[in-house]
């Protein structure tokens, strides 16, 4: 069964700092990966998806996906304080019908 | 603003009690889904519809769970005797036809169950 695991737990970089984060799957079938943001009591929200392997930039957001190294990340340029969230990933297989997430990462920024 | 709706936010039963949670789905949206979000942030999927027939479910709610998402009416999820165990955030979501697995996923903010 796709195992989906984030690192690190949690977090906490100084405004302005580049944030990283990282998720790892466990099934090479997969296909479908996306990062969602969640601010506390609010409902998570989707910031970006990719299929396949490289970089998609958004803003300052960029998503990287490197299947072969079961792996992909978020990297969060200039951060603010306003993008302290919980950060969920998730993925999905060609023959599945459903996003998994892992357990998320809590990203504190400090002024 | 969530264009996803879930109701109640809040709810408290006691073991044993029935539950029940709506959801209306962002329009236009066919694909349904029922997540539920335990303390430590584990996302455990439930069920999924598109339209009113059942995708995909999970063991756990062929027992004590049951879903429905009839047209013309809000989605609907009951736990039948609730157990503490079942304490958690059940979040709702839609997403385009075609795209149950592959596709943005639109939240609502979810119904917080405590069972004491």
């Amino acid at each position: 069964q796709q195992k989906v695991q984030q690192s690190p737990e949690s977090l906490i970089v100084p405004e302005g700092a580049m944030t990283s984060l990282n998720c790892t799957f466990s099934d090479s079938a997969s296909q479908y990966f996306a990062w969602y943001r969640q601010h506390s009591g609010k409902a998570p929200k989707a910031l970006m998806s990719i299929f396949s392997n490289g970089e998609k930039e958004e803003g300052r957001f960029t998503i990287h996906l490197n299947k072969a190294s079961l792996h992909f990340s978020l990297h969060i340029r200039d951060s603010q304080p306003s993008d302290s969230a919980l950060y969920l990933c998730a993925v999905s297989m060609w023959s599945g019908t459903y996003q998994r997430f892992g357990t998320g990462t809590k990203l504190q920024v400090v002024p | 603003n969530s264009k996803v709706i879930q109701t109640p936010r809040y709810l408290v039963k006691g073991q044993g009690q029935k539950a029940k949670m709506r959801c209306i789905p962002e329009k236009g949206h066919p694909v349904v889904f029922w997540y539920q979000q335990n303390k430590n942030n584990e996302f455990k999927f439930l069920i999924n519809f598109q339209n009113q027939e059942v995708l995909q479910q999970i063991d756990m709610t062929e027992k004590r769970f049951s879903a429905e998402c009839p047209s013309n009416s809000p989605c609907s999820l009951e736990i039948q005797s609730s157990e503490a165990g079942d304490s958690a955030l059940y979040l709702c979501a839609s997403s385009l036809p075609g795209h149950s697995n592959t596709g943005q996923l639109y939240f609502g903010e979810g119904s917080k169950l405590t069972v004491l």
